[in-house]
């Protein structure tokens, strides 16, 4: 069975930096890409970028390129999603998400998610 | 990247059926057949309902369908249960190679 089991609930304060993974089972890691997904407070639910674990090309949403930082490690079947510097309004939910087996661009699987709570 | 255009919120009485829509442009719904749709309950996940416009996952109910007319895409749900309420996303693939979302509808069943 497919599963990508993503890391607990962080609270954080502004300025501090922050790494969250997102592990799959249940299939081979590099063969499909891996995006995260951001779910604000007001539940609207933003595309932030992806990953192809195979060669580790990566694309960004122009939203949130250069505010976070998207990674895999194949030898741990992981993705991950970095920010260097937190700022109150990176408080949300984080989902990683993953393709079904029968259309390559649709969120087919995803992560439980990881609450992202960021406040002085 | 604009996000897609939903309704706030629909609401129908069971056994009915309601629609929602989705409008994009040209740079999304228009160019690709790649309209997914996803269910998400109060304190739950997103769940995939619809991909591809119109195709049901294994394990959906045939009482979901979509449908796609120019830049608008659309979710009908027919024999409304009260099980169907929760919040209705729509997503497109777009001509960036990203991925562009719908603002949410939230469904109400009287």
């Amino acid at each position: 069975e497919e599963q990508l089991v993503q890391s607990g609930a962080e609270v954080k304060k502004p300025g501090e930096s922050l790494k969250i993974s997102c592990k799959v089972s249940g299939y081979t890691f590099t063969t499909y890409w891996v995006a995260w997904v951001r779910q604000t407070p007001g539940k609207v639910l933003e595309w932030m970028g992806i990953i192809y674990p195979g060669d580790s090309d990566t694309r960004y949403s122009p939203s949130f390129q250069g505010q976070v930082t998207i990674s895999a490690d194949k030898s741990i079947n992981t993705a991950y999603l970095q920010w260097s510097s937190l700022k109150a309004s990176d408080t949300a939910i984080y989902y990683c998400v993953r393709p079904t087996t029968t259309s390559m661009a649709t969120f087919g699987y995803w992560g439980q998610g990881t609450l992202i709570t960021v406040s002085s | 990247q604009s996000a897609l255009t939903q309704p706030a919120s629909v609401s129908g009485s069971p056994g009915q059926s309601i629609t929602i829509s989705c409008t994009g442009t040209s740079s999304d719904i228009i160019g690709y057949d790649y309209v997914s749709w996803y269910q998400q309950h109060p304190g739950k996940v997103p769940k995939l309902i619809i991909y591809d416009v119109s195709h049901r996952p294994s394990g959906v109910s045939n009482r979901f369908s979509g449908s796609k007319s120019g830049n608008t895409a659309s979710l009908t749900i027919s024999g409304l249960q009260a099980e169907d309420e929760a919040d209705y996303y729509c997503s497109s693939y777009t001509t960036s190679r990203s991925w562009v979302f719908g603002g949410g509808t939230k469904l109400t069943v009287l």
